[in-house]
């Protein structure tokens, strides 16, 4: 079975460039997850969503930062303007109703 | 927002010994979770603790909750170096539409 899926693996870009990270979930799973890891703050949530819909945005850093699931099978995060602050590994996560969330490979994004 | 405090944030240990690293919170959760990471990848679950006071074991890994399930440990005997990775242990709550809260993590590193 293919697991989570994320694209980019490697993100660089620089200062005020827009930046969009893919994400498909496990087929059948009917929640995916947003989180970003860094060595100051760990694995923070960013967004979750139940059956397409944002449940609980309440980790959005801020404005600059938006999510949208459009059908089961499909997720983006995107930030505009991206800013070095937000240099990070950012991961997705799915999950079959309350059962074990399964993390994808992540994608590293430095911003210069 | 409920914290979770790891410790200690590093360990480096011989192959062959024993070690414990602890999870702990002032809040109650529902459940708790350990995962571990491995470099370029995403967190892989081990283990779901829910009951106070639970002992669950995976080979050479034994997992404790709490009795008053605010705290957990995992202890692991005879290390190896494939035990090696970031162990990170995560609690959910029910008052948060199940959403995990993660510890900053242990990074292990067992040496030959």
């Amino acid at each position: 079975d293919a697991g989570v899926i994320q694209s980019p693996r490697h993100e660089v870009t620089e200062m005020g460039q827009e930046v969009t990270l893919r994400c498909k979930p496990i087929s059948g799973h009917n929640s995916l997850f947003w989180y970003r890891q860094t060595m100051m703050r760990g694995l923070e949530l960013l967004i979750y969503f139940n059956n397409n819909v944002p449940i609980d945005d309440s980790g959005m850093p801020e404005d600059r930062f938006s999510a949208k699931m459009p059908n089961a099978s499909f997720s983006t995060l995107k930030i505009q303007p991206s800013e070095p602050r937000d240099s990070a590994v950012y991961f997705c996560a799915s999950r079959p109703g309350l059962g074990t969330q399964y993390f994808g490979p992540g994608t590293r994004l430095l911003v210069l | 927002t409920q914290l979770l405090e790891q410790s200690p944030q590093f360990l480096s240990i011989q192959e062959g010994e024993n070690l414990t690293v602890y999870c702990n919170s002032s809040s109650v959760f529902s459940s708790l979770q350990w995962y571990r990471q491995e470099p370029g990848e995403g967190p892989v679950l081990l283990v779901t603790v829910v009951t106070g006071g639970e002992v669950k074991k995976l080979k050479r890994l034994t997992f404790q909750f709490g009795d008053a399930r605010k705290d957990s440990s995992l202890h692991i005997t005879a290390a190896q170096p494939g035990d090696t990775g970031l162990y990170l242990c995560a609690g959910e709550e029910m008052s948060s539409n199940y959403k995990l809260t993660f510890g900053k993590g242990t990074l292990l590193t067992v040496n030959p």
